[in-house]
Parts: structure tokens; C-alpha cells; sequence
């Protein structure tokens, strides 16, 4: 296990689709994190699981947004009706539940709607 | 909600000097993480700092707290062109019913450092 993995890379898609994006977090690590980041930002959390359990949702998550994380281990964020401002890059983070150290984040999937 | 905001917001420097970034927040914090992250990339966390400490020294890296004035730096010595990505600061606030959410780090907009070789 050599981290947190997430695919796709990228992903283009056109305005109205749907996508699905995964996320393989650290076999360890409890928590797991789904962050937004636009050019010149800071991530932005959109919802963050303990285990199997969505603890937080941030308010910026329309309804078209959806995460889970069915048995604790991979979690995926899914978007209905992509629009435009939904382009950014997608990043998943993982940490142990302990939180003594800093999370461990994948490279990213980074999503253009068309 | 952005937290952190990190000075400057774009830093240029020969290789070799020294780098400085700071990062100021707002609320009462556990900790302050450091990350790194190279254009196009996910994030690498570089060091974090607990609120009752007030330095800490990872390699080249050297992180100062001030809880009194809410602030942290950054100093990245004998810098590398290799250190050229953007720096972020993010803050793991202590329970408080007035945050959005007590399970997030907080994160600042970030350095961008270029390291001129």
C-alpha cells in the first residue's frame, strides 16, 4: 500500500453528465476526506467519513453531489448534471482516526465540464 | 470557509537563499499542518505543529508559532530549485460550536514559491 489513490486522472466531460470518481485511501486509515481546489486556492472540504459513516457535509455540496464509502475501505464522489463551475480538481485524503499526523492525500482527479 | 492566509502570495528567490512564507488564522487551533503541493499535483504534508509548541525543525524546513498572534512561518533554508510548488498552511481548529465544522482543516490560498536556479 503505497498511499491514496485516485482515479480517474482526469476526466472531460459534458455539461449535464453525470461522473464518478474514486478515491482508495490508506488501508489503515479511518478517516477520509473529499476536498474541491480551483486554480490559485486552497482545498475547499466538501464531506469527510469515519469508517463507513459521512460525519460532515459542507454546505458548499448541492444536492448533486453524493459520496459513500459503503464498507469503510474506497469511498466515491459522484456528480449528477455537471456544470460548469463543477471543474476543479477532486482531492481524496486519508488520516488514522488518531490524528497525530497530517493527512495523506492522492494526486487528485481533475474534472473539466464541457 | 477559508481560515489561513498565507504571505506573500508569491515568492521568487535564487537557489540558495533562504525562503520565508507566513500564515496567519483566525480561530483557536489543536494545530497547524504545512503542506506542499507541485503544479497539477495532490498534496504532501510536510510538518505540523501542535498549538502548545512553538517551533519545530523537519530537515531544511523550520515552522514558528505564535498562538498570541496567530500566526506561523514557514522557512525553508539553502532553498532548491526542486522546492519550486506552492506552499499551504491549514489549521485543525479546536471544538468550537461557531465553526462549520469541527472534523476539517482550514486552509489558507497559499505561497507560490520559484526557486531560480
Amino acid at each position: 500500500d503505497t498511499g491514496v489513490s485516485q482515479d480517474p486522472r482526469h476526466k472531460i466531460t459534458k455539461r449535464g453528465q453525470n461522473v464518478t470518481f474514486r478515491c482508495d485511501p490508506i488501508s489503515e486509515h479511518n478517516r477520509l476526506y473529499w476536498y474541491r481546489q480551483t486554480l490559485g486556492q486552497g482545498p475547499e472540504f466538501l464531506t469527510y467519513f469515519q469508517n463507513e459513516a459521512q460525519l460532515e457535509k459542507s454546505r458548499l455540496l448541492s444536492d448533486r453531489f453524493s459520496a459513500e464509502r459503503p464498507k469503510g475501505s474506497f469511498s466515491t464522489l459522484e456528480i449528477q448534471r455537471t456544470e460548469q463551475g463543477d471543474s476543479a480538481m477532486y482531492l481524496c485524503a486519508s488520516m488514522r482516526a488518531e490524528g497525530t499526523g497530517g493527512y495523506t492525500f492522492g494526486s487528485g482527479t481533475r474534472l473539466t465540464v464541457v | 470557509s477559508q481560515q489561513g492566509e498565507e504571505d506573500p502570495q508569491a515568492l521568487s528567490i535564487q537557489e540558495g537563499e533562504n525562503a520565508t512564507m507566513n500564515c496567519s488564522y483566525k480561530t483557536s487551533i489543536n494545530n497547524l499542518q504545512w503542506y506542499r503541493q507541485n503544479s497539477g499535483r495532490g498534496l504532501v504534508h510536510l510538518i505540523l505543529i501542535r498549538s502548545n509548541e512553538r517551533e519545530k525543525h523537519s530537515g531544511r524546513l523550520r515552522v514558528t508559532l505564535d498562538t498570541s498572534k496567530k500566526s506561523s512561518s514557514l522557512l525553508i533554508t539553502a532553498s532548491r530549485a526542486a522546492d519550486t510548488a506552492s506552499y499551504f498552511c491549514a489549521t485543525d481548529a479546536a471544538l468550537n460550536p461557531s465553526m462549520d465544522s469541527n472534523y476539517q482543516l482550514i486552509w489558507g490560498a497559499g505561497t507560490k514559491l520559484i526557486i531560480k536556479p
